[in-house]
């Protein structure tokens, strides 16, 4: 199975902020990849696809980025409704497999 | 606008079976496939696999392979996913999402089932 590492598992910071996070994969999956926010009681919710896509509807504050096994999600303006668990994805080969997951939390 | 509507929370005993169904609306059902994924309490997400609607092929995750059955009924499109012999283990907050290419993009409000003697 393909292994997914985030980092940070969470962080503080604060409206405004520049916020980056990332997933590195234990092997190549291409562009495979998608970004889930989570808010607490709520299913995830598609943020990006294929890496880099925007999901739509999407703020374009979310920005993904990467290829092979290295991945960032970049928040550029950290809003009070952003402030939740993200996930990676990957989708390149089964069993699709999640990160541990990002709580990006209030300073 | 797309749908996708859960059943109900369920509470079942050990070594029992719970079938939880995912009603969608809002698009056209077999042009879609259908994803599920689990999270148990307070942890992260878990694949468990996925059913292509047109023709009815699945893929299982190894974890729960001969334990998990989805299918799926066009007429009223609604996919199911029944999981046998549980055990506390078992024990999560389930959802389907609608998946096309790798990507799903629209989820159920999840179904908690809860195992327990």
């Amino acid at each position: 199975d393909i292994q997914l590492t985030q980092s940070p598992s969470s962080l503080s910071a604060s409206v405004g902020d520049r916020v980056t996070i990332t997933c590195r994969a234990s092997q190549s999956i291409s562009s495979s990849l998608n970004w889930y926010q989570q808010k607490p009681g709520t299913a995830p919710h598609l943020l990006i696809f294929g890496a880099s896509s925007f999901q739509s509807g999407v703020p374009s504050r979310f920005s993904g980025s990467g290829s092979g096994t290295d991945f960032t999600l970049t928040i550029s303006s950290l809003q009070p409704e952003d402030f939740a668990t993200f996930f990676c994805q990957q989708t390149y080969s089964a069993p699709w497999t999640f990160g541990q997951g990002t709580k990006v939390e209030i300073k | 606008q797309v749908q996708l509507v859960q059943s109900g929370a369920e509470v079942k005993k050990p070594g029992a079976s719970v079938k939880v169904s995912c009603k969608a609306s809002g698009y056209t059902f077999t042009k879609y496939g259908i994803t599920w994924v689990r999270q148990a309490p307070g942890q992260g997400l878990e694949w468990m696999g996925w059913i292509t609607i047109y023709n009815g092929n699945t893929r299982y995750a190894e974890k729960v392979q001969g334990r998990v059955t989805m299918t799926t009924d066009t007429s009223t499109s609604t996919a199911y996913m029944e999981l046998r012999s549980l055990t506390s283990d078992d024990t999560a907050v389930y959802y389907c999402a609608r998946e096309s290419g790798g990507n799903p993009d629209s989820w159920g409000q999840g179904t908690l089932v809860t195992v327990s003697s």
